[in-house]
């Protein structure tokens, strides 16, 4: 079973370039998100998704963008790249929102901006 | 102030020994859910509970939702149970999820 999968697993990127960090999941969920995990901290909502057509900003949305064409995907955007966005970055997705529902987590993606 | 705080940050055990990690939390939530992340992997769902108490193998995970306060358990601790342990609040108006700072637990031989 796939569950969440996510691209790429490592990636250094330069200060000022772009970049779009995939996500899929197969289980059909409607809700989608991404989180960043910063050492010592909590994951951090970016942004996030309760179906296809629909995103919404979450605590950090700031330098980053993204988009949600179909139920499967859900990429983010990260323009412009700076340091502060040096970090390990997991997409997750759930049946329908934190109401009595598992979330699967992908792999996790880990970004130096140097 | 976090929504939800975890303790201890991290700590160290013998094989064998018995572990607790506590998570108390302070929104209105539909869920307490605990997720293991190992090092360099991803994070997957250890339980999924509203109340009373869940036992999976040697992991056993309580919730007391007056106090608002979880804890998971570890009987006969090993080695392969070292991980990030995280807490996480679903909240009750059903689009987010908070989540602690997570317990670093690392068993010895």
């Amino acid at each position: 079973n796939a569950g969440v999968t996510q691209t790429p697993k490592f990636r250094i990127l330069k200060i000022g370039q772009s970049m779009t960090l995939q996500c899929t999941q197969d289980m059909n969920h409607n809700y989608m998100y991404w989180y960043r995990q910063d050492p010592g901290m909590g994951l951090k909502l970016i942004y996030y998704s309760v179906g296809a057509g629909i995103t919404d900003k979450g605590e950090v949305p700031n330098g980053y963008n993204v988009s949600r064409s179909t139920t499967e995907d859900f990429p983010l955007r990260l323009e412009l790249a700076a340091p502060s966005q040096t970090s390990v970055y997991f997409c997750a997705s759930s049946k329908q929102g934190a109401w009595g529902n598992t979330i699967y987590f992908g792999e996790g993606s880990w970004l130096t901006v140097v | 102030k976090n929504e939800v705080e975890q303790s201890p940050q991290n700590l160290t055990a013998q094989e064998g020994e018995f572990i607790t990690i506590n998570c108390s939390y302070s929104v209105g939530i539909s869920a307490l859910h605990w997720l293991q992340q190992h090092p360099g992997g991803g994070i997957v769902s250890l339980f999924m509970l509203s109340s009373g108490k869940k036992k999976h193998g040697r992991l056993i995970a309580t919730i007391n939702i007056q106090e608002k306060h979880s804890s998971l358990h570890i009987t006969a601790s090993h080695p392969r149970d070292s991980a990030v342990y995280i807490c996480a609040a679903a909240s009750n108006t059903g689009n987010q999820f908070y989540f602690g700072t997570g317990t670093s637990l690392t068993v010895i031989p």
